[in-house]
């Protein structure tokens, strides 16, 4: 979904290293959502935030971090990779004022490999 | 240690033919479902939407449906084509349970041959 942007799309870092994937919205919903996508274990929530001053844990949090610059953006840090962080990184977005309610807007994907 | 990713259940159609893709949720508390379609390289999409209080919906193509005695829901696509080729998720929340976030089941890989 255009509306919903992922930065950078691939990246391949080292053991150790402190990396940021950035999302943004310009799709006006409160709500965001960090997820992890390994093949056969589906996707896995990370931290949540439904407004600016809010920042929730999602089931997978250990090694993660979250910031919420703003109703748009949305950051996931990893403050040390891990190659067990490998894995593809989905942002989303909902707006329970919706019509279908809870529908959650995904954006591309970062594909990130920790060497 | 290293996780190891676990094999993605796989449904082969050839085209033309209806697919039918099963999904259990374990939460007796859930009152919405959402169907999701995920292409390669390409995020989650919303196929399709049911409530509790229904057991059946239709869409274009799609239909789904809504067992809550035993907490299924399966996805039905009529006249397979190439272009449904995708990992299929379902997904179920409870509003008030967790806020309302989605739980995703591991997904579906459909593969349509010509």
């Amino acid at each position: 979904d255009a509306d919903v942007t992922q930065t950078p799309r691939n990246r391949i870092t080292k053991t150790g290293k402190r990396i940021m994937l950035e999302c943004s919205q310009t799709k006006g919903h409160d709500r965001m959502y960090w997820y992890r996508q390994d093949p056969g274990l589906g996707l896995r929530l990370i931290y949540y935030s439904f407004d600016v001053k809010d920042i929730n844990k999602g089931e997978i949090s250990d090694g993660y971090s979250v910031s919420r610059q703003a109703q748009a953006k949305f950051s996931l840090s990893l403050e040390s990779a891990i190659p067990n962080q490998t894995a593809l990184y989905f942002c989303a977005t909902s707006d329970p004022g919706l019509a279908r309610y809870n529908e959650q807007f995904f954006g591309p994907g970062t594909r990130l490999t920790v060497l | 240690g290293e996780s190891v990713g676990l094999h993605l259940p796989t449904l082969s159609v050839q085209e033309g033919d209806n697919s039918i893709i099963n999904c259990a949720y374990s939460n007796s508390a859930s009152d919405y479902f959402i169907w999701y379609k995920q292409e390669s390289g390409k995020g989650p999409q919303f196929i399709i939407d049911i409530r509790s209080n229904m057991d059946k919906r239709q869409g274009q193509r799609v239909t789904v449906l809504l067992n809550k005695t035993v907490k299924h829901l399966s996805l039905q696509i009529a006249a397979t084509q190439p272009g449904d080729s995708a990992v299929y998720f379902c997904a179920d929340t409870h509003y008030g349970g967790s806020q309302g976030n989605l739980i995703f089941g591991k997904g579906t890989k459909l593969s349509v041959k010509p």
